[in-house]
């Protein structure tokens, strides 16, 4: 099984300051016929389903704010949230499907500062 | 517009089955796949496998492979999982999220998902 593995596991950032939120996987997940890595992202607030936000790495699902974006390939990713706004705390989760199962990082809790 | 509702909360005993259901709509219900994800209290998240709306095929982990059963009702938009031989650490909210994959490939990541199901195992 691939092995997710988040950093930090929590995070407090000033409101409008950035937040970066740091992936790693056990093996890489780009897969080399098409060139994509194959990891997601999500939010989850307290009480709610998580949420999708980025997949492909770096592609944004269709009504996330641009102040998320997703960067990296291969084993190393980033979640970054260039301007942190109160709505924005959540546990935040990587997710690969490369390969089954599929696995999920820890997870990583963002607060406001 | 899209909608998924999971079954109520549910109690079982240590050794019991549940069965969890999620109702679909808004969308051509064959269309997509659907997996089961569960998180148990104050943790993670861990996928229990996936189900093909149209063949009613499916992909379990390995974790789960002899208690899991994930079944479809096409004429309701529903699918179904229950898991068996259930211990306390079964005790997790389960979700079924949809696939975002189009076509006859799933993709293995998800858009819409339903709200969960608490299950609590107890004696």
């Amino acid at each position: 099984d691939i092995v997710m593995t988040q950093s930090p596991e929590s995070l407090a950032v000033s409101l409008g300051e950035r937040a970066t939120i740091n992936c790693k996987s056990s093996q890489s997940v780009l897969y080399s016929s098409n060139n994509r890595n194959f990891l997601a992202w999500y939010q989850q607030k307290p009480g709610q389903p998580p949420k999708l936000l980025i997949y492909w790495a770096s592609t944004r699902e269709s009504g996330v704010p641009d102040r998320f974006s997703g960067s990296g390939s291969g084993t190393d990713f980033t979640l970054t949230i260039s301007s942190l706004q109160a709505e924005d705390v959540a546990v935040y989760y990587c997710q690969q499907y490369y390969s089954t199962p599929i696995t999920f990082g820890q997870g990583t809790r963002l607060e406001t500062k | 517009q899209v909608q998924v509702v999971q079954s109520g909360a549910e109690v079982k005993r240590p050794g019991a089955s549940v069965k969890v259901s999620c109702k679909a709509s808004g969308y051509t219900f064959t269309s997509s796949y659907f997996h089961w994800v569960r998180q148990a209290p104050g943790q993670g998240l861990e996928w229990m496998g996936i189900i093909d709306p149209r063949s009613g095929r499916t992909t379990y982990a390995q974790k789960f492979q002899d208690r899991v059963t994930m079944t479809t009702d096409t004429s309701t938009g529903t699918v179904y999982m229950e898991l068996s031989s259930l211990t306390s650490e079964d005790t997790a909210v389960y979700f079924c999220p949809r696939d975002l994959g189009e076509g006859a490939a799933a993709a293995f990541y998800f858009d819409f998902w339903g709200q969960g199901t608490r299950v609590t195992v107890s004696s």
